[in-house]
């Protein structure tokens, strides 16, 4: 059992540049979500879903957009890279049984932006 | 809204020492309350949770216990290992909304 797989590990972006940060879970949870974790500031939401085909902002949503055409998808999506979001990018499934159910985090994404 | 303060690192201890890490939050209502730990270069992983006041959640020696009245869920080890290092996240849920609230983290270095 995979868990929650995030592509890629490390990735070195320019200003301006466009990427997908990947996420796939295999354990057929229904809420998905992504956050960035900055140092001195914790772990900050940026998107989440509750299911296929639905998505909602978090804390942080400017930059990024996210789609859900799978349960088990996730893609996380940078049009115009800034240097702002420099950050290790986690993200984090949870079956949609309850509110204390935990998160299942991926091993993370440290993206550079010059 | 929601928010979840813990006590600022970094904490150095020797082995087998005591801990504690301090956790507050602000909330309305009832939220469930957790802790996750981050290993070095790893994603976070839960290591207790308590959903309801005066709940005690433990795991590997761990504990933390659910304060309503004091809005606290205080962390506290009694003696810890090297592998303990770590950084430490407080977090909680409230109400229908599935978005967990984490604290800024605490890290935790273990001297042999």
């Amino acid at each position: 059992n995979a868990g929650v797989t995030q592509t890629p590990k490390f990735q070195v972006l320019k200003t301006g540049q466009s990427m997908t940060l990947q996420c796939a879970q295999d354990m057929n949870h229904e809420y998905m979500s992504w956050y960035r974790q900055d140092p001195g500031m914790g772990l900050r939401l940026i998107h989440y879903s509750v299911g296929a085909g639905i998505t909602d902002q978090g804390e942080v949503p400017n930059g990024y957009n996210v789609s859900r055409s799978t349960t088990e998808d996730f893609p996380l999506r940078l049009l115009s890279a800034a240097p702002s979001q420099t950050s290790v990018y986690f993200c984090a499934s949870s079956p949609r049984r309850g509110t204390n159910e935990k998160l299942f985090f991926g091993s993370g994404t440290q993206l550079s932006v010059l | 809204g929601d928010s979840v303060t813990q006590m600022e690192g970094p904490v150095t201890l020797s082995e087998e020492a005591f801990l504690t890490i301090n956790c507050t939050y602000t909330a309305t209502g009832y939220p469930s309350l957790f802790w996750y730990v981050q290993y070095p270069g790893e994603g976070l992983q839960l290591l207790l949770k308590a959903t309801k006041a005066d709940d005690k959640g433990s795991n590997k020696g761990f504990e933390a216990t659910y304060r309503k009245e004091t809005t606290s869920f205080h962390l506290e080890k009694g003696s810890v290992q090297v592998s303990d290092s770590a950084v430490y996240f407080c977090a909680l849920v409230n109400g229908s909304n599935y978005k967990l609230t984490f604290g800024k983290g605490t890290l935790l270095t273990v001297n042999p």
